[in-house]
């Protein structure tokens, strides 16, 4: 089976703009997480998605919003970005969405805001 | 909230030998799940192991074993036979087992850097 795939692996951006990170969970996955992890505060929870809703959202300003497809695919979306938004971004996905899944992630996006 | 605090930023260990890394977490659920995950330099963030609160046996798998301590509320991962491969970030983490929206989430350590020496 596949990994989880996350694109692109890259990106640079300049304040002000807005960038769309994509996510592709395990085939036959049904929640995907979005985690920032930056040197300074570790890995932070930004949402999960279940089903196309969002079950849960973490401590982030509104510029950071996300949404999930009926194929599970997920996107997240930063608008007006600003140099702290730098850092990679970490996408997992669990199988059938209850506590009891174990979490898998992917090679993660990382983001450069110059 | 729940925290997890790793403190240990940085260890290292001699190939061959045996390392532990510590975890001590702050919860007043008493189900919930404990993980280590690994993160090699520059690569891909994978699970380690993984422990239910509500079992007392302690997981393994192959050179990775825990030590979960349910009452002082610590998880530490022991590491035997360490290889070249095992150096990376580990990062340990916790989850409840409560239902609930708010509860589908991963709570962090800030991970503890581990350098195997040859």
């Amino acid at each position: 089976k596949a990994g989880v795939t996350q694109t692109p692996r890259y990106l640079i951006k300049t304040r002000g703009q807005q960038v769309t990170l994509s996510c592709s969970p395990i085939s036959g996955h049904r929640s995907v997480s979005w985690y920032q992890q930056t040197p300074g505060q570790g890995l932070q929870f930004l949402f999960e998605y279940f089903s196309e809703t969002q079950r849960n959202k973490g401590n982030f300003p509104g510029r950071f919003s996300g949404r999930q497809f009926s194929n599970s695919r997920s996107e997240m979306n930063v608008s007006t970005l600003e140099l702290g938004d730098s850092a990679l971004y970490l996408c997992a996905s669990s199988g059938t969405g209850t506590l009891t899944d174990t979490q898998y992630f992917g090679p993660g996006t990382r983001l450069t805001v110059l | 909230a729940q925290t997890v605090t790793q403190s240990q930023p940085e260890m290292s260990v001699q190939e061959a030998e045996t390392v532990t890394l510590s975890c001590t977490y702050d919860t007043s659920e008493s189900d919930y799940y404990l993980f280590w995950y690994k993160q090699p330099p520059s690569r891909q963030m994978i699970l380690v192991i993984r422990q239910e609160a509500y079992k007392q046996q302690n997981a393994t798998e192959n050179r990775f074993s825990v030590n979960f301590q349910k009452a002082a509320k610590s998880f530490s991962l022991k590491i035997s036979d360490s290889q070249l491969g095992d150096a990376a970030m580990y990062f340990c983490a916790y989850r409840s087992a409560l239902s609930g929206g708010s509860n589908y989430k991963l709570t962090f350590g800030k991970g503890t850097l581990l350098t195997v020496n040859p």
